[in-house]
Protein backbone atom coordinates (compact mmCIF):
# COMPACT_ATOMS: atom_id res chain seq x y z
CA UNK A 1 0.00 0.00 0.00
CA UNK A 2 1.34 3.49 -0.35
CA UNK A 3 0.80 4.49 3.67
CA UNK A 4 1.40 2.67 6.70
CA UNK A 5 -1.05 0.26 7.49
CA UNK A 6 -2.11 -0.40 11.18
CA UNK A 7 -4.60 -2.98 12.34
CA UNK A 8 -7.32 -3.56 14.00
CA UNK A 9 -8.21 -0.01 13.93
CA UNK A 10 -9.97 -0.02 17.26
CA UNK A 11 -9.44 -2.80 19.83
CA UNK A 12 -11.69 -3.64 23.06
CA UNK A 13 -10.08 -5.94 25.31
CA UNK A 14 -10.99 -7.36 28.76
CA UNK A 15 -8.53 -5.63 31.71
CA UNK A 16 -6.10 -8.74 31.72
CA UNK A 17 -6.39 -9.83 28.45
CA UNK A 18 -3.43 -10.14 26.22
CA UNK A 19 -3.65 -7.90 22.95
CA UNK A 20 -1.49 -7.82 19.51
CA UNK A 21 -1.46 -4.55 17.28
CA UNK A 22 -0.31 -4.74 13.85
CA UNK A 23 1.79 -1.98 11.69
CA UNK A 24 2.74 -2.59 8.40
CA UNK A 25 5.52 0.25 6.92
CA UNK A 26 5.72 1.64 3.72
CA UNK A 27 7.52 -0.44 1.71
CA UNK A 28 11.15 -0.16 1.27
CA UNK A 29 11.10 1.75 5.02
CA UNK A 30 13.79 0.41 7.18
CA UNK A 31 13.24 2.06 10.09
CA UNK A 32 9.82 1.55 12.15
CA UNK A 33 8.65 3.50 15.61
CA UNK A 34 5.90 2.95 17.94
CA UNK A 35 4.94 5.73 19.60
CA UNK A 36 1.04 6.23 22.26
CA UNK A 37 -0.77 8.88 22.53
CA UNK A 38 -2.52 8.98 25.46
CA UNK A 39 -6.31 11.30 25.42
CA UNK A 40 -4.73 15.05 24.55
CA UNK A 41 -1.28 14.11 24.99
CA UNK A 42 1.53 14.27 22.98
CA UNK A 43 3.65 11.10 21.47
CA UNK A 44 5.09 9.22 23.64
CA UNK A 45 8.05 7.15 22.25
CA UNK A 46 7.75 3.04 22.67
CA UNK A 47 10.32 0.62 20.62
CA UNK A 48 11.92 1.80 17.18
CA UNK A 49 13.75 -0.28 14.43
CA UNK A 50 16.85 -0.08 12.27
CA UNK A 51 17.08 -2.73 9.66
CA UNK A 52 18.40 -5.58 11.27
CA UNK A 53 20.19 -3.86 14.47
CA UNK A 54 18.97 -4.53 18.01
CA UNK A 55 15.56 -2.24 18.89
CA UNK A 56 15.67 0.88 20.97
CA UNK A 57 13.10 -0.76 23.55
CA UNK A 58 13.92 2.28 26.45
CA UNK A 59 10.83 4.06 25.82
CA UNK A 60 8.34 0.26 26.92
CA UNK A 61 7.16 1.37 29.92
CA UNK A 62 7.11 -1.91 31.34
CA UNK A 63 7.75 -6.23 30.78
CA UNK A 64 4.44 -6.21 29.75
CA UNK A 65 5.27 -4.58 26.67
CA UNK A 66 6.97 -6.51 24.10
CA UNK A 67 7.68 -6.15 20.06
CA UNK A 68 9.43 -7.65 16.64
CA UNK A 69 9.69 -6.97 13.78
CA UNK A 70 9.71 -10.12 10.85
CA UNK A 71 11.70 -9.79 7.77
CA UNK A 72 12.16 -6.24 8.29
CA UNK A 73 9.19 -5.62 7.21
CA UNK A 74 5.32 -6.10 9.37
CA UNK A 75 6.12 -4.92 13.36
CA UNK A 76 3.59 -6.54 16.10
CA UNK A 77 3.36 -4.62 19.60
CA UNK A 78 1.79 -6.91 21.80
CA UNK A 79 0.75 -6.18 25.28
CA UNK A 80 0.51 -8.50 28.37
CA UNK A 81 -2.44 -8.54 30.88
CA UNK A 82 -3.83 -5.04 29.53
CA UNK A 83 -4.51 -2.78 32.65
CA UNK A 84 -6.42 0.42 32.19
CA UNK A 85 -3.82 3.12 32.15
CA UNK A 86 -3.16 1.57 28.80
CA UNK A 87 -5.82 2.60 27.10
CA UNK A 88 -4.19 4.73 24.51
CA UNK A 89 -4.21 5.44 20.50
CA UNK A 90 -0.98 3.52 19.88
CA UNK A 91 0.86 4.73 16.65
CA UNK A 92 3.17 3.31 14.29
CA UNK A 93 5.75 5.40 11.74
CA UNK A 94 8.10 4.34 9.49
CA UNK A 95 10.85 6.27 7.67
CA UNK A 96 13.56 4.89 4.89
CA UNK A 97 16.68 4.86 7.25
CA UNK A 98 17.78 6.37 10.73
CA UNK A 99 18.85 9.66 9.13
CA UNK A 100 15.75 10.05 7.27
CA UNK A 101 13.80 10.06 10.27
CA UNK A 102 12.75 13.28 9.90
CA UNK A 103 10.55 12.42 7.14
CA UNK A 104 8.63 9.54 9.21
CA UNK A 105 4.87 8.97 8.13
CA UNK A 106 2.65 7.77 10.51
CA UNK A 107 -0.02 5.49 10.36
CA UNK A 108 -4.30 6.20 11.59
CA UNK A 109 -3.27 3.98 14.75
CA UNK A 110 -4.85 1.60 16.99
CA UNK A 111 -7.46 2.96 19.43
CA UNK A 112 -6.73 0.69 22.50
CA UNK A 113 -9.41 0.55 24.92
CA UNK A 114 -8.94 -1.65 28.47
CA UNK A 115 -12.36 -2.39 30.08
CA UNK B 1 11.50 18.50 32.30
CA UNK B 2 10.57 17.83 29.04
CA UNK B 3 12.69 17.73 26.13
CA UNK B 4 10.42 19.12 23.84
CA UNK B 5 7.79 21.82 25.57
CA UNK B 6 4.82 23.02 23.58
CA UNK B 7 1.95 25.00 24.52
CA UNK B 8 -1.36 23.14 24.85
CA UNK B 9 -3.48 25.91 24.19
CA UNK B 10 -6.31 26.00 22.72
CA UNK B 11 -5.88 28.90 20.36
CA UNK B 12 -8.76 30.15 18.72
CA UNK B 13 -8.33 32.72 15.60
CA UNK B 14 -10.65 34.02 13.16
CA UNK B 15 -10.60 33.04 9.84
CA UNK B 16 -7.39 34.93 7.44
CA UNK B 17 -5.64 34.97 11.05
CA UNK B 18 -1.70 35.03 10.62
CA UNK B 19 -1.24 32.14 13.61
CA UNK B 20 1.98 31.53 15.13
CA UNK B 21 2.74 28.13 17.50
CA UNK B 22 6.07 27.93 19.08
CA UNK B 23 7.67 25.10 20.88
CA UNK B 24 11.06 25.10 23.06
CA UNK B 25 13.96 22.30 23.49
CA UNK B 26 16.04 21.42 25.87
CA UNK B 27 18.80 18.88 23.85
CA UNK B 28 21.11 20.18 22.08
CA UNK B 29 21.99 17.37 20.15
CA UNK B 30 19.07 18.02 18.03
CA UNK B 31 19.39 18.78 14.17
CA UNK B 32 16.26 17.98 12.58
CA UNK B 33 12.71 20.14 13.45
CA UNK B 34 9.42 18.67 12.37
CA UNK B 35 5.51 20.06 12.17
CA UNK B 36 2.84 17.51 12.22
CA UNK B 37 -0.84 18.44 11.91
CA UNK B 38 -2.81 15.83 13.36
CA UNK B 39 -6.76 16.05 12.73
CA UNK B 40 -9.54 14.35 15.25
CA UNK B 41 -9.14 10.67 15.14
CA UNK B 42 -6.49 10.28 13.00
CA UNK B 43 -2.48 9.88 12.34
CA UNK B 44 -0.60 12.79 12.54
CA UNK B 45 0.65 13.75 9.01
CA UNK B 46 3.77 15.45 8.53
CA UNK B 47 3.60 19.43 6.96
CA UNK B 48 7.37 19.98 7.02
CA UNK B 49 10.87 19.69 8.25
CA UNK B 50 13.54 21.70 8.91
CA UNK B 51 17.50 20.99 9.33
CA UNK B 52 19.05 23.43 11.92
CA UNK B 53 18.12 27.01 11.88
CA UNK B 54 16.46 29.29 9.49
CA UNK B 55 13.22 29.05 7.71
CA UNK B 56 11.77 26.69 5.43
CA UNK B 57 8.17 27.99 3.60
CA UNK B 58 5.50 26.04 1.78
CA UNK B 59 2.54 27.33 0.71
CA UNK B 60 1.06 29.16 3.13
CA UNK B 61 3.43 26.89 6.12
CA UNK B 62 6.69 28.74 7.40
CA UNK B 63 8.50 26.82 9.95
CA UNK B 64 11.56 28.61 11.65
CA UNK B 65 14.23 27.20 13.62
CA UNK B 66 16.87 29.49 16.07
CA UNK B 67 18.93 27.10 17.55
CA UNK B 68 20.30 29.46 20.14
CA UNK B 69 17.47 29.94 21.61
CA UNK B 70 16.26 26.52 21.00
CA UNK B 71 13.19 27.96 19.59
CA UNK B 72 10.88 26.42 17.06
CA UNK B 73 7.95 28.21 15.45
CA UNK B 74 5.23 27.40 13.03
CA UNK B 75 3.62 30.25 11.11
CA UNK B 76 0.26 30.08 9.37
CA UNK B 77 -1.21 32.90 6.81
CA UNK B 78 -4.22 33.15 5.90
CA UNK B 79 -5.77 30.49 8.25
CA UNK B 80 -8.57 28.66 7.14
CA UNK B 81 -11.30 26.58 9.24
CA UNK B 82 -9.35 23.45 7.60
CA UNK B 83 -6.82 24.34 9.36
CA UNK B 84 -8.63 23.69 12.54
CA UNK B 85 -6.00 20.64 13.99
CA UNK B 86 -4.06 19.92 16.88
CA UNK B 87 -0.12 20.57 15.91
CA UNK B 88 2.55 18.56 16.80
CA UNK B 89 6.56 19.74 17.14
CA UNK B 90 9.02 17.43 17.20
CA UNK B 91 12.95 17.19 17.31
CA UNK B 92 15.38 14.59 15.91
CA UNK B 93 19.37 14.11 16.37
CA UNK B 94 19.57 11.93 13.33
CA UNK B 95 19.41 8.68 15.16
CA UNK B 96 17.10 6.97 17.65
CA UNK B 97 13.23 8.29 17.68
CA UNK B 98 11.63 11.23 17.63
CA UNK B 99 10.87 13.68 20.44
CA UNK B 100 7.17 15.35 20.07
CA UNK B 101 6.12 17.87 22.25
CA UNK B 102 2.34 17.44 23.84
CA UNK B 103 1.03 19.52 20.40
CA UNK B 104 -1.37 22.52 20.87
CA UNK B 105 -4.75 22.48 19.48
CA UNK B 106 -6.48 25.26 17.03
CA UNK B 107 -9.61 26.29 16.06
CA UNK B 108 -10.06 28.82 13.12
CA UNK B 109 -13.40 30.14 13.29
CA UNK B 110 -15.52 31.04 9.95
Amino acid sequence: GAGVSQSPSNKVTEKGKDVELRCDPISGHTALYWYRQSLGQGLEFLIYFQGNSAPDKSGLPSDRFSAERTGGSVSTLTIQRTQQEDSAVYLCASSVGTGNGAEAFFGQGTRLTVV
Amino acid sequence: QKEVEQDPGPLSVPEGAIVSLNCTYSNSAFQYFMWYRQYSRKGPELLMYTYSSGNKEDGRFTAQVDKSSKYISLFIRDSQPSDSATYLCASYTGRRALTFGSGTRLQVQP
